[in-house]
């Protein structure tokens, strides 16, 4: 069964360094979603991707954040810039575009 | 703005003890509505989707319901390993985005 890949499934990091999530979606998907969910909190909407560029973000999602598909099958999330309070677990999710979002078991990020 | 509220936060109930999670919404045309079960320290795993008040869906122990403002997760006879987390999201408007309420931590005890 097709399913969304992360890499790393855990990232220690000093604040202020840069980190890249990675993500490989459904192959068959056209739509890319970053979520965070920070410990004991709910899962938040970050960033939609669709043909090759943002077609929604939220508040969270300002100039630290960018996202890229660098070819035809990785996604990324580069976060610049790490604080303490980015510290969470990032999960990629792909879709047709309807319907239901597939998730990745994510990325944990914790940041010192 | 859209609003997804659970409850409860946290529900134990012992194995064969029935019961049911609420979801309850307020948004700007729904499109969907989504159930997802999540396993500590994992990525949400998707159960339902719900499309119009009225509409049911059954997965083993578990029914998902949806009225014109809120939709309940069911679960008959829950076993441990259905602990876990459970989400319900909603889809609106022409977004394909899924916003997530917080969740009710349901355990399961023998």
């Amino acid at each position: 069964e097709p399913e969304v890949t992360q890499t790393p499934s855990h990232q220690v990091t000093q604040m202020g360094q840069e980190v890249i999530l990675r993500c490989v979606p459904i192959s068959n998907h056209l739509y890319f979603y970053w979520y965070r969910q920070i410990l004991g909190q709910k899962v938040e909407f970050l960033v939609s991707f669709y043909n090759n560029e943002i077609s929604e973000k939220s508040e969270i999602f300002d100039d630290q954040f960018s996202v890229e598909r660098p070819d035809g099958s990785n996604f990324t999330l580069k976060i610049r810039s790490t604080k303490l309070e980015d510290s969470a677990m990032y999960f990629c999710a792909s879709n047709r575009g309807a319907g239901e979002l597939f998730f990745g078991e994510g990325s944990r990020l914790t940041v010192l | 703005e859209d609003q997804v509220t659970q409850s409860p936060e946290a529900l134990r109930l012992q194995e064969g003890e029935s019961s049911s999670l609420n979801c309850s919404y307020t948004v700007s045309g729904l499109r969907g509505l989504f159930w997802y079960r999540q396993d500590p320290g994992k990525g949400p795993e998707f159960l339902f989707t719900l499309y119009s008040a009225g509409e049911e869906k059954e997965k083993e122990r578990l029914k998902a319901t949806l009225t014109k403002k809120e939709s309940f997760l069911h679960i008959t006879a829950p076993k441990p390993e259905d602990s876990a987390t459970y989400l319900c999201a909603v889809q609106t408007g022409t977004a394909s985005k899924l916003t997530f309420g917080t969740g009710t931590r349901l355990q399961v005890t023998l």
